[in-house]
């Protein structure tokens, strides 16, 4: 098993251009969550994802941001008309199946994201 | 609303010395606290969950709901100890809420 993987490793967009960054979870996760840490600061939660579901979104941004888990293929998280501020590390996280008590979240490697 | 603060941003000790990592948190209902290891160049991954109530690497944390920690201890650091350590909190939602972390420094 290959871990959470995490592509690009590093991105770099112009003010203005989108970002897409995608996240394979751990074979058998259906879970994916996705963090942001912004320069000098802890990780902080983003959203919560199942297959096809949106199941937590409390900490997107309400605009230009969005992500999605299609039945088939990656997690995305995307972000349109990127500003200097959006400039980051995009964590990415799965987990399996909820069984009642919380489940351990593995994490990838991240997205590093510089906004020129 | 839940928070997590760790309150040091470096904290460096020599090799053999305790070692003490503070995190206090707030939450509303019945917590589940985590401590999170980031060593060099290698992903973010879980140390240890205070349900477990089990020793990781020689490092041990007590939760304590009157003062509301959960700090991460180790009585004798070793060099290879050095990294990034985050606390964390999980809610019912799955959702975990980090402090800003701590970062280690086992000097020989």
């Amino acid at each position: 098993n290959a871990g959470v993987m995490q592509n690009p490793r590093h991105l770099v967009r112009r003010r203005g251009q989108e970002a897409r960054l995608r996240c394979s979870p751990m074979k058998g996760h259906s879970h994916v969550y996705w963090y942001r840490q912004l320069p000098e600061e802890g990780l902080k939660f983003m959203v919560y994802l199942q297959k096809e579901n949106i199941i937590d979104e409390s900490g997107m941004p309400k605009e230009r941001f969005s992500a999605e888990f299609p039945k088939e293929g990656p997690s995305i998280l995307r972000i349109q008309q990127v500003v200097r501020g959006d400039s980051a590390a995009y964590f990415c996280a799965s987990s399996p199946p909820a069984g009642g008590n919380y489940n351990e979240q593995f994490f990838g490697p991240g997205t590093r994201l510089t906004v020129l | 609303a839940q928070r997590v603060t760790q309150p040091e941003k470096l904290l460096s000790v020599f090799k053999g010395a305790p070692v003490e990592l503070k995190c206090n948190y707030s939450y509303s209902g019945s917590p589940e606290l985590f401590w999170y290891v980031q060593y060099s160049r290698q992903r973010l991954q879980l140390l240890l969950r205070h349900i477990s109530r089990e020793s990781i690497k020689g490092f041990t944390a007590d939760l304590n709901k009157g003062e509301t920690s959960f700090h991460l201890k180790k009585p004798f650091a070793q060099e290879e100890d050095s990294a990034m350590y985050y606390c964390a909190l999980g809610n019912a939602g799955n959702m975990l809420t980090f402090g800003g972390g701590t970062r280690l420094m086992v000097k020989p």
